[in-house]
This record gives C-alpha cells, structure tokens and sequence, in this order.
C-alpha cells in the first residue's frame, strides 16, 4: 500500500459525459501527478500540481483539467468524453520535485 | 525515435536465473524511474536514481549518464518477479519540475 488513496476504482460511462477522478497524496506529499496509461499509448504524463500550483504540463488534453486543492487531495475532471479516453488513470505524490513518486491504485474508465 | 527505449519488450525465463533489462535514452535528464507494474494494474516504484548504482534486496539498479543507459537486474528471480518493468526518465521544466516519460515496458514472466 503507497498511501496515496484513488476514487472511484472504476467508472464506466458514455461519450459525451464529465466524470471527476479523486486522489488523495500520501500524507506530508505536496505534490502530486496524474498520468494516463491507455494500450495503444502506453503510460503518458499529464499535469503535476505542487502545494496548490500547477507546475508542470503534460500531453493534457484541452478536455482535461485538474486542480490540486488546500488540503493537498487533487482532481482530474475530464469532459466530452470520447471512446479514446477509456484508460488507466493514475495519480501519483511525491514530497518535493523532483522526487521519488508513489502510485494510486488507479482508476479504470471505460467510455461506452 | 522514443526518447526512452527499453530491451526486450518480452523477457522469459527460468526461476533462478539472472535477470538483466536495459534501457536507453536519448535526452539530458534528472533522474531515472524504474518502475514495477503487477497484472492486476498497480504500479510500484522500484528505483529512483541519478547516478551510479543502487541495490535494494534482489535488485539491483544502474545508470551510466555519459552513455544515457541504465540496467536493471534482477538476482535468484521468482515466479512473483513476473510483472511489467518500466523505465521513465525525468526531464525537468522551467520551474524546476520533473516530467516524467515512459518506456513501452519489459513484460517478464519467471517459470518455476
């Protein structure tokens, strides 16, 4: 167990929809990453937020957006959900950056 | 190119054996990742280093900067070794930020 928590585990929903993915850092982490891991793309970086602040993009689409709030728990909202969206999304936290990174269990989505 | 590239992508072998996954690429960067993803999709993180070598139980982690390659090893494997070992560079941003990018991942599998 990393400590760092991932809700829901799955989601299962239409294109078109807006679904929120929840991650909760390890405790004293301040920052943290999402990643998405879809088959034909392989594990790809998204954003990274530390204390409050974005600091680093990834290849996120416009879709995307996330937000890292005061008490360090951060959420990926993703809208206008199409089929290429189902993937494993993970986050991950670190305690400063760069750093060593702790995975979430994930979160499935699967787009129908 | 990718600018992380792993050898082999498959990698079969008999308990006990020495095991041996390399991974190059192609840009400056801070920190190398290895990574351990298991079947049932979690992703732990095995390595973090920037230099030289680092070991921890059976494994066994190094990195050569000038030749932008790093090895990981893996002693006396076991069937629970079977997983998906991943390599990711961290490349910093502006502000001092590592984004991380993946290799496409070495999927071992350890026969007893």
């Amino acid at each position: 167990d990393s400590g760092v928590t991932q809700t829901p585990k799955h989601l299962i929903t239409a294109t078109g929809q807006r679904v929120t993915l929840r991650c909760s850092p390890r405790s004293g982490d301040l920052s943290v990453y999402w990643y998405q891991q879809s088959l034909d793309q392989g594990l790809q970086f998204l954003i990274q937020y530390y204390n409050g602040e974005e600091r680093a993009k990834g290849n996120i689409l416009e879709r995307f957006s996330a937000q890292q709030f005061p008490d360090l728990h951060s959420e990926l909202n993703l809208s206008s959900l199409e089929l290429g969206d189902s993937a494993l999304y993970f986050c991950a936290s670190s305690v400063g950056s760069p750093g060593e990174q702790y995975f979430g269990p994930g979160t499935r989505l699967t787009v129908t | 190119k990718n600018e992380v590239e792993q050898s082999p992508q498959n990698l079969t072998a008999q308990e006990g054996e020495f095991i041996t996954i390399n991974c190059s690429y192609s840009v400056g960067i801070s920190a190398l990742h290895w990574l351990q993803q298991h079947p049932g999709g979690g992703i732990v993180s095995l390595f973090m280093l920037s230099s030289g070598k680092k070991k921890h139980g059976r494994l066994i982690a190094t990195i050569n900067i000038q030749e932008k390659h790093s090895s990981l090893h893996i002693t006396a494997s076991h069937p629970r070794d079977s997983a998906v070992y991943i390599c990711a560079v961290g490349l910093i941003s502006n502000f001092g930020n590592e984004k991380l990018t993946f290799g496409t991942g070495t999927r071992l599998t350890i026969i007893p």
